[in-house]
């Protein structure tokens, strides 16, 4: 599994309220990303990082922001929820060398419920 | 942009059998890497398979194999003798080779049901 984790696994929150969701890992990957898994639409991305503080915009960034300012975490937050950010986001590393060269491994995921 | 294409919400096959799974893309690039992850009830995320575009031959792991045809720009997974196990949601991923950010764009995910 790659030693990635995340927390919270759930949570229901209000419109309007501020969340913060984390993402940890274990083996010092360089490369790590928040997605979002929405019905239809597979998972997108949201923001990726390629290293401490260094940080870039995917496809739906709108309406959150991450920080990663220790290798091992990564941290996505959303700033006012709103109903439309219920969701399943999935963190995930990208390895760069190795047998698994060029492959993700994602976390066990966190439901989100904004009501 | 490129964009990945699952034409197949759902699927069904008997154990035992074969099923195919369907993944089209669409990009400029030559150069690129395809992915089919599981995903089961329990959310995990899971590597089945990958296929690297420069790579003429077909991708295979134990009963997972890949059909692919870089011209039509064709990627699709053939599961044999199916197992009550395979149940789950299937996505098709594709990753540039030239992309510094070794970001993933999936397709919406196929769901396949097995029945004994």
């Amino acid at each position: 599994d790659a030693g990635i984790t995340q927390s919270p696994r759930h949570k229901v929150t209000e419109t309007g309220t501020p969340v913060t969701l984390r993402c940890h890992q274990t083996e010092n990957h360089r490369y790590m990303y928040w997605y979002r898994q929405d019905p239809g639409h597979g998972l997108r991305l949201i923001h990726y990082s390629y290293g401490v503080k260094d940080t870039d915009k995917g496809e739906v960034s709108d309406g959150y922001s991450v920080s990663r300012s220790k290798t091992e975490d990564f941290l996505l937050t959303l700033e006012s929820a709103t109903s439309s950010q219920t969701s399943v986001y999935f963190c995930a590393i990208s390895v760069t060398s190795g047998e698994a060269y060029n492959e993700q491994f994602f976390g066990p995921g966190t439901r989100l419920t904004v009501l | 942009a490129q964009t990945v294409t699952q034409s197949q919400p759902e699927m069904s096959v008997q154990e035992a059998e074969t099923v195919t799974l369907s993944c089209t893309y669409d990009t400029s690039e030559s150069d690129y890497y395809l992915f089919w992850y599981k995903q089961p009830p329990s959310r995990q995320m899971i590597l089945v398979i990958r296929q690297e575009a420069y790579k003429q031959q077909n991708a295979t792991e134990n009963r997972f194999s890949v059909n692919f045809q870089k011209a039509a720009k064709s990627f699709s997974l053939k599961i044999s003798d199916s197992q009550l196990g395979d149940a789950a949601m299937y996505f098709c991923a594709y990753r540039s080779a030239t992309n510094a950010g070794n970001m993933l764009t999936f397709g919406g995910g196929t769901r396949l049901m097995v029945k004994p």
